[in-house]
């Protein structure tokens, strides 16, 4: 089945504490993102990569690093948490860039993150 | 997930009904639009999309009407059913040498058996 891969679905951390979200894709596609979605602010775009190696920033990078050594996998890194990072965290991917005309953006089920 | 319906306006029919959830864009160079459907605990998921070029598209059930003079894009659903309840929202893509996808914050749905 054609899908994208989160882990782990419900993390709760301190503070400080370095954590990795993973993400993985079967469907060979070039393009992945990171989204954060939360209440009234809609999805926004942290990060982003049109290719193995190659990323770039969204809209909100602060505080977030990724990486694309692979084409299948993006992971997203949260070096030194904090609680203003709580929230609900959605990798995409799609054939080629920022989706295209019957071949659009396909997300995984979310992670959600809590930051004490 | 669960905190997404929050603060969202919300639309509520009766099962059977057509439903029409209206989202306005915000930029006249965009060309392509997508509408997505996310229910609670998953992620969004792709429903129909239309390119600028066109007015209206159809699918099962879904039909999507772009009107640019006025920058207001449309999901219809025919005869919703309990399993349509979900916030829906529009995305927007804009190409100025690269891409970049802008989203609506949405509108729940809540269908009534």
């Amino acid at each position: 089945e054609a899908q994208v891969t989160q882990n782990p679905r419900y993390l709760i951390t301190v503070t400080g504490k370095k954590l990795t979200v993973t993400c993985s894709q079967n469907m060979n596609h070039e393009y992945m993102s990171w989204y954060r979605q939360d209440p009234g602010l809609g999805l926004r775009q942290i990060y982003y990569s049109m290719n193995v190696e190659v990323t770039d920033k969204g809209d909100v990078p602060e505080g977030y690093k990724v990486s694309r050594k692979e084409k299948r996998n993006f992971p997203l890194i949260l070096e030194s948490p904090s609680p203003n990072q709580t929230s609900l965290y959605f990798c995409a991917s799609s054939y080629r860039g920022t989706s295209s005309y019957n071949s659009p953006l396909h997300f995984g089920n979310g992670t959600r993150l809590t930051v004490t | 997930g669960e905190s997404v319906g929050l603060h969202l306006p919300t639309l509520s029919v009766q099962e059977g009904d057509n439903s029409i959830i209206n989202c306005a864009y915000s930029n006249s160079a965009s060309d392509y639009f997508i509408w997505y459907k996310q229910e609670s605990g998953k992620g969004p998921q792709f429903i129909i999309d239309i390119r600028s070029n066109m007015d209206k598209r159809q699918g099962q059930r879904v039909t999507v009407l772009l009107n640019k003079t006025v920058k207001h894009l449309s999901l219809q659903i025919a005869a919703t059913q309990p399993g349509d309840s979900a916030v829906y929202f529009c995305a927007e893509r804009l190409t100025q040498g690269y891409s970049t996808l802008t989203f609506g914050k949405g509108t729940m749905l809540l269908v009534s058996p």
